[in-house]
């Protein structure tokens, strides 16, 4: 079966660039969700999207955008970043419109941010 | 705003011995979730509760809720060193939002 597909995996970054990240939810979800996780830590989220426009909004910093495409994958955008941005960034997708559909959240990867 | 708990936060444990990992959530939360992962690893789902009363098994594995103590329990029964990881309990807020809010995990280790 299809799964949540995340790149890239691992990305190295410096102090004060800019990063972005990319996930492709399991076809026919119609909803994403970003979420962060510190080393040793619960997965904190960020946002969401439903059909293309942000849903809920998280612990997001101003310094982080996203925003979910017509083909339904979302870009996480982060700039000036920070030491204590490396992370794990989970996207999940979900089925809202779906018969039977529990809300259930299906986790990509993730992609390991190291900022340096 | 949804506060979920989980305790214990560390538990080791010998094989072949049963134990149950607690979760508390403390506003009302119309579904529960629990997920496993491996370390640098991605969330697993395994269990999805809905309902007062739910009660849900896979393998050696049993997840049970109840509303109204907001209260969900995962019970291991005759562990194995396969289940050693990270399990989080998460719940989704009643109303309009849809993400999760995750209890601090508990990492279990199952000792030979």
């Amino acid at each position: 079966a299809a799964g949540v597909i995340q790149s890239p995996r691992h990305l190295i970054k410096e102090k004060r660039e800019t990063a972005t990240l990319k996930c492709y939810p399991i076809p026919r979800h119609d909803t994403v969700y970003w979420y962060q996780q510190g080393p040793g830590q619960d997965p904190q989220f960020l946002i969401s999207f439903y059909e293309k426009m942000q849903s809920d909004k998280g612990s997001i910093p101003d310094r982080f955008s996203a925003q979910q495409f017509s083909d339904y994958h979302s870009e996480l955008n982060m700039s000036s970043l920070e030491l204590g941005d490396s992370a794990l960034y989970f996207c999940a997708s979900s089925p809202q419109k779906l018969a039977g559909a529990h809300y259930e959240q299906y986790f990509g990867p993730g992609t390991r941010l190291t900022v340096t | 705003e949804l506060k979920v708990e989980q305790n214990p936060l560390f538990l080791s444990m010998q094989e072949g011995k049963n134990y149950t990992i607690y979760c508390n959530y403390s506003t009302t939360s119309d579904r529960l979730y629990w997920y496993r992962q491996d370390p640098g690893k991605s969330l697993e789902s395994l269990f999805v509760l809905l309902s007062n009363g739910a009660v849900k098994q896979e393998g050696r594995l049993m997840a049970s809720l109840d509303t109204k103590a907001r209260l969900s329990t995962l019970h291991i029964t005759a562990a194995v060193h396969d289940l050693s990881a990270t399990y989080f309990c998460a719940g989704r807020p009643s109303g309009s939002a849809r993400q999760l809010t995750f209890g601090s995990g508990t990492q279990l280790t199952v000792l030979p």
